[in-house]
């Protein structure tokens, strides 16, 4: 059982939008930046967002981020194909002095 | 451009310890705290141990207190974790990341490649 509450899968068709929630507690989110990792098959977990909702140079403006008190989501729009993934979010824990990760959440483009 | 190489990994009885290393280059090694994040087989990520950039903090996950030890030697720029009396839940693979912190928030920019712990009789 993750700290942090992600939906298992998402599914959308190319080029459409779809959003992926992280929801925690005060003593994680609600107390601190939230980042967002996207992890292909096989390979290992790259940056995708930090800070909430900055963008690592790279990364296009189709992924963005955003936070509202102890949740928060992960936007992608215009899917391909190559999106499909296994996306995380994780925060620092005040309460747990750990970090903490969310289940993951399969994206399918269909 | 940064580079995490993780090693050490391999087949393991239960009870049994091992040392995980991650030789780190492209970066300036005692400038950055650095974390082991490890993720079993078909699982989601889930965070082990991580070590301030001069290694005088530590923090531990509960699942592996008192079990695991990170270390980290700023001269070789190596990041070491001893994995002792291990169980098969421990079986994953093990990553290295870099955290970096710009006054804001910390995050993991780089990750290794990762090595794979199977603890099994």
């Amino acid at each position: 059982q993750s700290v942090l509450t992600q939906p298992p899968s998402v599914s959308a068709a190319p080029g459409q939008k779809v959003t992926i929630s992280c929801s925690g507690s005060s003593s994680n989110i609600g107390n601190n930046y939230v980042c967002w990792y996207q992890q292909l098959p096989g390979t290992a977990p790259k940056l995708l967002i930090y800070d909430n909702n900055k963008r690592p140079s790279g990364i296009p403006d189709r992924f963005s981020g955003s936070k509202s008190g102890t949740s928060a989501t992960l936007g992608i729009t215009g899917l391909q194909t190559g999106d499909e993934a296994d996306y995380y979010c994780a925060t620092w824990d005040v309460s747990l002095t750990a970090w903490v990760f969310g289940g993951g959440t399969k994206l399918t483009v269909l | 451009q940064v580079q995490l190489v993780e090693s050490g990994g391999g087949v393991v009885q239960p009870g049994r310890s091992l040392r995980l290393s991650c030789a780190a280059s492209g970066f300036t090694f005692n400038s950055n705290s650095m974390h082991w994040v490890r993720q079993p087989p078909g699982k989601g990520l889930d965070w082990v141990a991580a070590i301030s950039y001069d290694g005088a903090n530590k923090y531990y996950a509960d699942s592996v207190k008192g079990r695991f030890t990170i270390s980290r030697d700023n001269s070789r720029n190596t990041l070491s974790l001893v994995v002792n009396s291990l169980r098969p839940e421990d079986t994953a693979v093990y990553y290295c990341a870099r955290e970096v912190y710009y006054g804001t928030g910390a995050h993991f920019d780089s990750w290794g490649q990762g090595t794979l712990v199977i603890v099994s009789s």
